[in-house]
Formats: structure tokens, C-alpha cells, sequence
């Protein structure tokens, strides 16, 4: 069965500290990996996501994410957070031919003290 | 305009009841989702349904029932409602695609259910 790990659960950081999160999951077929990013009291939005090509990959507010095929893994990345970058992030995972089913990590929690 | 919407945003209930949560997208998608997020903020998929046809039935106690009229609507229904299902509740869609070409599932601003 596939699953995802999110190794952080709860990150504190100050302004302009740069900022690592980890995911791996278990599946050995080829996936589609997601970021989402959950403001407190708001919905799921996407950050990024990988289907293929690049492993690098760049989303939206800064945030960037390496596939790194042979440690299963999709870490999340940004170089100087902000206060606003508060918020539960969820590293996702959908396994080739299994369309929709999106297996989330735990979430890790991220404070950005100002 | 909100892409994918859900109704009721909030929802407080005594057990028992019996109580329905609506969505509809206008994306164009054809294959719409529930979720749901529980107090440990951890996310989990119900159900699934493309072009009006169930394709993911996790395992969800049979309570809670889908409904999908068109496939630009998804509503859950959810029969004598216990403590347990306080949650968060996402409605979500996408195009159905497999492969590399993936989908990018968009997810609503959630429906919070609190059982009493």
C-alpha cells in the first residue's frame, strides 16, 4: 500500500530563516507528487507539483520541490520564508493509473515567528 | 467566481441527525471527490466519482452516502450523524487523466461538521 511521510511535524522558523520539508513515500510505480499549503481556517491550494520531466520543480509564492527518484523523495523547499508562510503544508501522493486518489502525508505544521 | 463550492461551511448537529453537504464545480471537470480532514488535520479520500459514476468507495461506514446528479455536482449525505464524523469535509475535482500527463485535483474551501 502506498503511504507518505512528512518528517517535520511542526517547524518553527523566523523571517527570512530558509526552510526545508520533508517527504518520502512508498510506491515502487511511477507517481505524480503534490505540495499543498493549508492557511489556517481556509482550503487546500496547490504550491506545486511534479508529473515528470525537471525534478526540480518551482510553485507559486516561492516555493520550490526536487523529485528525487532513487530516495523516494519530494522535499519542499523555500530559501527566506515569510510570516505569511504560516501554515499546514501536505506533500501528496498519486500512484500512475490511480487517478485522483491522492495520499497525503500528516502535514507539518510551519510557524513563522515575525 | 469560486471554482469548486461547498455548502454548508459550518455545521453543528446533534447526533443522530441526518445532514447533507453540497458541491458543485464550474471547471469543467468530470471527476469530482470528497475528502476528509480529521482533528489531527490528517486527509483522507471517500469517495470518488467520474461522469456521475463511483469510482473510489473507500471505507467509509455506509452512513455516509454520494451523490452525484451531474458531474459538475457532488453532494454527501450523511445518516444518523455520531460524534466520530466531526471533521472537516473537501469537496474536490479534476479532469480524469492517468499517467504523465497526471491531474491537478482543486480542492473547496471545506464544509466544518461538528456533531453534538
Amino acid at each position: 500500500a502506498q503511504s507518505v511521510s512528512q518528517h517535520n511535524h511542526h517547524v518553527i522558523l523566523s523571517e527570512a530563516a530558509s526552510l526545508e520539508l520533508g517527504c518520502n513515500y512508498s510506491y515502487g510505480g511511477t507517481v505524480n507528487l503534490f505540495w499543498y499549503v493549508q492557511y489556517p481556517g481556509q482550503h487546500l491550494q496547490l504550491l506545486l507539483k511534479y508529473f515528470s520531466g525537471d525534478p526540480l520543480v518551482k510553485g507559486i509564492k516561492g516555493f520550490e520541490a526536487e523529485f528525487i527518484k532513487s530516495k523516494f523523495s519530494f522535499n519542499l523547499r523555500k530559501p527566506s520564508v515569510q510570516w505569511s508562510d504560516t501554515a499546514e503544508y501536505f506533500c501528496a501522493v498519486n500512484a500512475h493509473g490511480n487517478t485522483g486518489k491522492l495520499i497525503f502525508g500528516q502535514g507539518t505544521t510551519l510557524q513563522v515567528k515575525p | 467566481d469560486t471554482a469548486v463550492s461547498q455548502t454548508p461551511k459550518y455545521l453543528v448537529t446533534q447526533m443522530g441527525n441526518d445532514k447533507s453537504i453540497k458541491c458543485e464545480q464550474n471547471l469543467g471537470h468530470d471527476t469530482m471527490y470528497w475528502y476528509k480532514q480529521d482533528s489531527k488535520k490528517f486527509l483522507k479520500i471517500m469517495f470518488s466519482y467520474n461522469n456521475k459514476e463511483l469510482i473510489i468507495n473507500e471505507t467509509v461506514p455506509n452512513r455516509f452516502s454520494p451523490k452525484s446528479p451531474d458531474k459538475a455536482h457532488l453532494n454527501l449525505h450523511i445518516n444518523s450523524l455520531e460524534l466520530g464524523d466531526s471533521a472537516v469535509y473537501f469537496c474536490a475535482s479534476s479532469h480524469h487523466r492517468t499517467g504523465l500527463s497526471g491531474n491537478t485535483i482543486y480542492f473547496g474551501e471545506g464544509s466544518w461538521l461538528t456533531v453534538v
